[in-house]
């Protein structure tokens, strides 16, 4: 158990509609990360926040977006929902500071299936 | 644009140690290197993680070259839940710049 928790484990939707999905980090990290996997491809970095504000943008489309909030659990929304977004969606969390290397740790992670 | 090149697969016996290469020519001074592994679709579990000198825990040891440029991840007593991908990464874990980026990894198989 890496103390990060994501919530739902699986979900299915429809094409066109829109789903959040949630992370709590393990207690004290600042840092949450965003992945996504699909079948035909690896683990795709999404975003960073720490503490709050948006810290590292990678491979997110428009339609996608997420914020961490004071109490540092973060949401992931998807919208306008196509097929290609079925996914795992793995939220990961980090403590800040620099010298010792900050290792991340991730969820168990959250399916997604659109249909 | 991953910084690391692993073999796609590589198999063990089960009992035998499994050392998993890893090539990271164009690592920086300031760059740590870390290994993930992901048991089918899974999350990625943290391993281990170094920046020069060789390190060792539970699960398994580091050996960095002295250049750097490569290293070499040991699991001793390889068991067939080690089976899974494993992925190296090279990341500079400072206060502005610490995401992690995972290339397509190894994928290892521990067989009877």
């Amino acid at each position: 158990d890496s103390g990060v928790t994501q919530t739902p484990k699986h979900l299915i939707t429809a094409t066109g509609q829109r789903v959040t999905l949630r992370c709590s980090p393990r207690s004290g990290d600042l840092s949450v990360y965003w992945y996504q996997q699909s079948l035909d491809q690896g683990l795709q970095f999404l975003i960073q926040y720490y503490n709050g504000e948006e810290r590292a943008k990678g491979n997110i489309l428009e339609r996608f977006s997420a914020q961490q909030f004071p109490d540092l659990h973060s949401e992931l929304n998807l919208s306008s929902l196509e097929l290609g977004d079925s996914a795992l969606y793995f939220c990961a969390s980090s403590a800040e500071g620099q010298g010792s290397g900050n290792t991340i740790y991730f969820g168990e992670g959250s399916w997604l299936t659109v249909v | 644009d991953a910084k690391t090149t692993q073999p796609p697969s590589m198999d063990c016996a089960e009992g035998r140690a499994a050392n998993l290469p890893c090539n990271h020519s164009t690592i920086s001074g300031n760059e740590y290197v870390y290994w993930y592994r992901q048991i089918h679709s899974q999350g990625p579990q943290y391993i281990i993680h170094g920046l020069k000198n060789n390190e060792t825990n539970e699960m398994a040891s580091l050996i960095i070259t002295e250049d750097r440029k490569s290293s070499t991840l040991i699991l001793p007593h390889a068991t067939l839940r080690d089976t899974a991908v494993y992925y190296c990464i090279v990341r500079v874990a400072s206060r502005n710049n610490n995401d992690m980026r995972f290339g397509a990894g190894t994928r290892l198989t521990v067989k009877p």
